[in-house]
């Protein structure tokens, strides 16, 4: 039972580039999240999916695309890359996103924009 | 919208006792979650709050007042290893809205 894998682990990327990371879980959990966390800003969520083939837009959406085509995965895109992307990414899941449930977390991955 | 406020930092000694405090303001409250961060690693559940009072798990406990919009979370036995940053969450609908953490330092 691997829980929450994320994929890469670190990446660079020039201004523009585009770029999917990817969040798998195998925990069969109904409900997704990404949060990017930058220095001193805690962890803010990008996007979420309460379920395969939905998708929710959370307190920093902007320049992020979120697919959920399998129940297991939760993608992340960047189009255009920004250097005010660069973050750490974490990717977490949960039972059923009720209120008492634990969220569990991915390892994150580091993103670097220049 | 929602605001979250926590100490920054928090200095302590190995054995002490620590109370990391937090006040909330947001919409839709359904409860108070604490986690923990390691330097360099993935944020771990510690404890949820829906109700008034307090929680106790092991050398932890967590404390909830929603009259006051305030939580905290005290460390028993400070170890070492609990040095780390500590955040507070409100749980809204289906998602968390998290503070910007408190770094616990255990100094020998």
């Amino acid at each position: 039972n691997a829980g929450v894998t994320q994929t890469p682990k670190f990446r660079v990327l020039k201004t523009g580039q585009s770029m999917t990371l990817l969040c798998a879980q195998d925990m069969n959990h109904e409900y997704m999240y990404w949060y990017r966390q930058d220095p001193g800003m805690g962890l803010r969520l990008i996007h979420y999916s309460v379920g395969e083939g939905t998708t929710a837009k959370g307190e920093v959406p902007d320049g992020y695309n979120v697919s959920r085509l399998k129940k297991q995965n939760f993608l992340l895109g960047l189009e255009s890359a920004a250097p005010s992307q660069t973050s750490v990414y974490f990717c977490a899941s949960s039972l059923g996103g009720l209120a008492e449930e634990t969220q569990y977390f991915g390892p994150g991955t580091r993103l670097l924009v220049l | 919208g929602q605001s979250l406020e926590q100490p920054s930092e928090v200095t302590a000694v190995e054995g002490a006792i620590v109370q990391i405090n937090c006040t909330y303001q947001t919409s839709g409250f359904y409860g108070l979650s604490w986690y923990q961060q390691h330097d360099g690693g993935a944020p771990t559940f510690l404890s949820y709050n829906a109700l008034d009072g307090l929680e106790e798990t092991g050398r932890f406990s967590s404390f909830l007042s929603r009259s006051d919009s305030y939580g905290y979370l005290l460390l028993q036995e400070l170890q070492m290893k609990d040095s780390a940053s500590y955040f507070c969450a409100v749980q809204r609908y289906s998602t968390l809205t998290f503070g910007k953490g408190t770094m616990l330092l255990v100094s020998p």
